[in-house]
């Protein structure tokens, strides 16, 4: 049964610096991973979505890195703002097509 | 493009009572996911549709919830009746098909508190 765990599950910085979110999965059959944002209140929205077959994707001050061997993914964030706080999620698409969740990391961003 | 629809946002029931949650997925989209979310915990597949055929409802306490896709469009959540531990934020999606390179897209969910 595969299993995603975020680590850490809140993290608290001050604006400017350049931070590391970190996801591991247990099976390392997976097809894609998905990093999502969840703001209070809100449903999830996409960041960034990794084949099994790449290594990274970069979306504008985020980067997302994939070593399916090893089962892990890191989220990284440029140049942190305030706006940039929220809870972040990592998801694995299985062998079944469904998404298995991690239980999110908490970010603040402190002016 | 408008996105996942989802309705009520908001909903609190008594214990034993019954609700039902509707969702209206993108335009286009066969595939139709609900998950469950408890407070601060990673979403939980329920069931996920493929056109109006269940794919997965391995997750889903059948002996109270129920769900459907009757016309392959808009699907029903249901719960009945309600416990406490229901109390979570059921969250619907879409994506185009089951081919493994397709985002999947969120609604904003619809929030349970049960009392």
């Amino acid at each position: 049964k595969q299993e995603v765990t975020q680590i850490p599950a809140a993290l608290s910085v001050p604006e400017g610096e350049n931070l590391v979110l970190n996801c591991s999965f247990t099976d390392s059959a997976i097809y894609n991973l998905q990093w999502f944002r969840q703001d209070p209140g809100k449903g999830l929205t996409s960041l960034l979505l990794i084949q099994s077959s790449q290594r990274e994707q970069t979306s504008g001050r985020l980067n997302a890195s994939l070593d399916k061997s090893s089962g892990r993914s890191t989220l990284y964030i440029a140049a942190s703002q305030p706006g940039d706080s929220a809870t972040y999620l990592c998801a694995v698409r299985d062998g079944a097509q469904k998404l298995v969740f991690g239980q999110g990391t908490r970010l603040t961003i402190n002016p | 493009e408008a996105g996942v629809a989802q309705s009520p946002r908001y909903k609190i029931i008594e214990k034993r009572q019954s609700v039902a949650f509707w969702c209206n997925p993108i335009s286009g989209h066969a595939t139709l996911y609900w998950y469950q979310q408890i407070l601060g915990q990673g979403p939980k597949l329920l069931i996920q549709f493929q056109n109006n055929g269940v794919v997965d409802d391995s997750q889903l306490p059948k002996d109270r919830f129920s769900a459907e896709r009757l016309k392959g469009v808009d699907s029903t959540l249901k719960i009945q009746p309600a416990k406490l531990e229901d109390s979570a934020v059921y969250l619907c999606a879409s994506s185009l098909d089951l081919s493994s390179g397709n985002t999947i897209y969120f609604g904003e969910g619809s929030w349970l508190t049960v009392v």
